[in-house]
């Protein structure tokens, strides 16, 4: 089975730090470019930042730009999300999403079950 | 950045009924358009990509249509199941992603 399991999440004060990671299994993870996603309580979804299958191409939300770096490992089939000098709306559900290439459009097709980051302030 | 605007915000139906959601985009995103499903505590769930195509697993009772600016998700039979929270997305112009607000599916 396909599958995404998120960590790292957790109570956080404003200013501070927290490492992300996301586990795949069940498909060839370096064939495929990822996504963070979030949502915030009660509200819609928002994305994050992208990381292409080589990491050559990475994108950036502008909420995020310059606080925020994903990165990934491919030999330990493993997608991370560093996010620095956090606000209080960064607080979230964090979900990892496998981006799927269709005729050279990149949609998300795999979803994990996302990990909790709340601010403490 | 490509705006996406989904309506209703909450729309009522009773089970076994036909539910029609509708997204617009504030330019033309072709038919790169996907619709996700989500449920109280649980991550999205692909339903619809390509504006039209249903995704692996999905029930036939869901279809997707349009082009463009203008998309529409329809669920003919209303199972107990189906009653969540509906997203439109578009990627067709990206980054960013974006999404519609999001519609609320209720038991009427």
């Amino acid at each position: 089975d396909v599958q995404l399991v998120e960590s790292g999440g957790g109570l956080v004060q404003p200013g501070g730090s927290l490492r992300l990671s996301c586990a795949a299994s069940g498909f060839t993870f370096s064939s495929y470019g990822m996504n963070w996603v979030r949502q915030a309580p009660g509200k819609g979804l928002e994305w994050v930042s992208y990381i292409s299958s080589s990491s050559s191409t990475i994108y950036y939300a502008d909420s995020v730009k310059g606080r925020f770096t994903i990165s990934r490992d491919n030999a330990k089939n493993s997608l991370y999300l560093q996010m620095n000098s956090l606000r209080d709306e960064d607080t979230a559900v964090y979900y990892c999403a496998r981006v799927k290439d269709y005729y050279s459009y990149y949609y998300m097709d795999v979803w994990g079950k996302g990990t909790t980051v709340t601010g403490s302030s | 950045e490509i705006v996406m605007t989904q309506s209703p915000a909450t729309l009522s139906v009773s089970p076994g009924e036909r539910a029609t959601l509708s997204c617009r985009a504030s330019q033309s995103v072709n038919s790169n358009l996907a619709w996700y499903q989500q449920k109280p505590g649980q991550a999205p769930r692909l339903l619809i990509y390509g504006a039209s195509t249903r995704a692996t697993g999905i029930p036939a009772r869901f279809s997707g249509s349009g082009s463009g600016t203008e998309f529409t998700l329809t669920i003919s039979s209303l199972q107990s199941e189906d009653f969540a929270v509906y997203y439109c997305q578009q990627y067709n112009n990206w980054p960013p992603y974006t999404f519609g607000q999001g519609t609320k599916l209720e038991i009427k």
